[in-house]
């Protein structure tokens, strides 16, 4: 079973940030938090990931709580392109380790 | 970046006959690739882990006699959905991991494939 719950559906204004928030207060001490986005038929595209610390680059911030129980992928600037399905996902440090989907927050960015 | 190269885009084939999917990676070694399927409106449900050079883990449900997974090189993975059904009509993708340590695992982009 996924880690991870996450709301399945928000929107967000163009030009807006986008704050998509997810759970996964079961992690353990050697897991990463990743973040994937899908756009309609096509594979999973990866954003961004994190272990304790807030990360950014060129497309997303990852704010991580201190305890690690939640995140925050932001978007800075969202734009239309950026309505897909983001998925929260929970692995370990290894990369070895199989990545389980959960249901994603389907974004939609409007003009 | 990474690149995973999934093949083909689309397939159509006829109800009990067998289809091969193929996954490379593109610019790096993948000891580990990952098979995933997903129907419409729904998430990607892993299939099976697939190891270079050892037998492919499946996950709980998933016939290993009929999606026959075999990675031979560090660089190519393959599924073969063998005497297909309609309802092995589905949305197939691959995804692969690096030696490197900190990697994130890269996606293809699918395959997609109609049993009529």
């Amino acid at each position: 079973d996924a880690k991870t719950t996450q709301p399945p559906s928000m929107d967000c204004a163009e030009g807006r940030a986008a704050n998509l928030p997810c759970n996964h207060s079961t992690i353990s001490g050697n897991e990463y938090v990743y973040w994937y986005r899908q756009i309609h038929s096509q594979g999973p595209q990866y954003i961004i990931h994190g272990l304790k610390n807030n990360e950014t680059n060129e497309m997303a911030s990852l704010i991580i709580t201190e305890d690690r129980k939640s995140s925050t992928l932001i978007l800075p600037h969202a734009t239309l392109r950026d309505t897909a399905v983001y998925y929260c996902i929970v692995g370990a440090l290894d990369n070895t380790d199989k990545l389980i989907f959960g249901t994603g927050t389907r974004l939609q960015v409007f003009p | 970046g990474a690149v995973v190269s999934q093949h083909p885009s689309r397939v159509i084939c006829k109800s009990g006959t067998s289809v091969k999917i193929e996954c490379r990676s593109l610019d790096f070694q993948a000891t580990t690739m990952f098979w995933y399927r997903q129907f419409p409106k729904q998430s990607l449900m892993l299939m099976a882990t697939s190891n270079e050079g050892s037998k492919a883990t499946y996950e709980q449900g998933v016939e290993k006699d009929k999606f026959l997974i075999n990675h031979a090189s560090l660089t190519l993975s393959t599924l073969t959905v063998t005497s297909a059904h309609p309802e092995d009509s589905s949305f197939y993708i691959c995804s692969a991991s690096g030696r490197a340590w900190n990697s994130p695992l890269h996606f293809g982009n699918g395959t997609r494939l109609t049993v009529t």
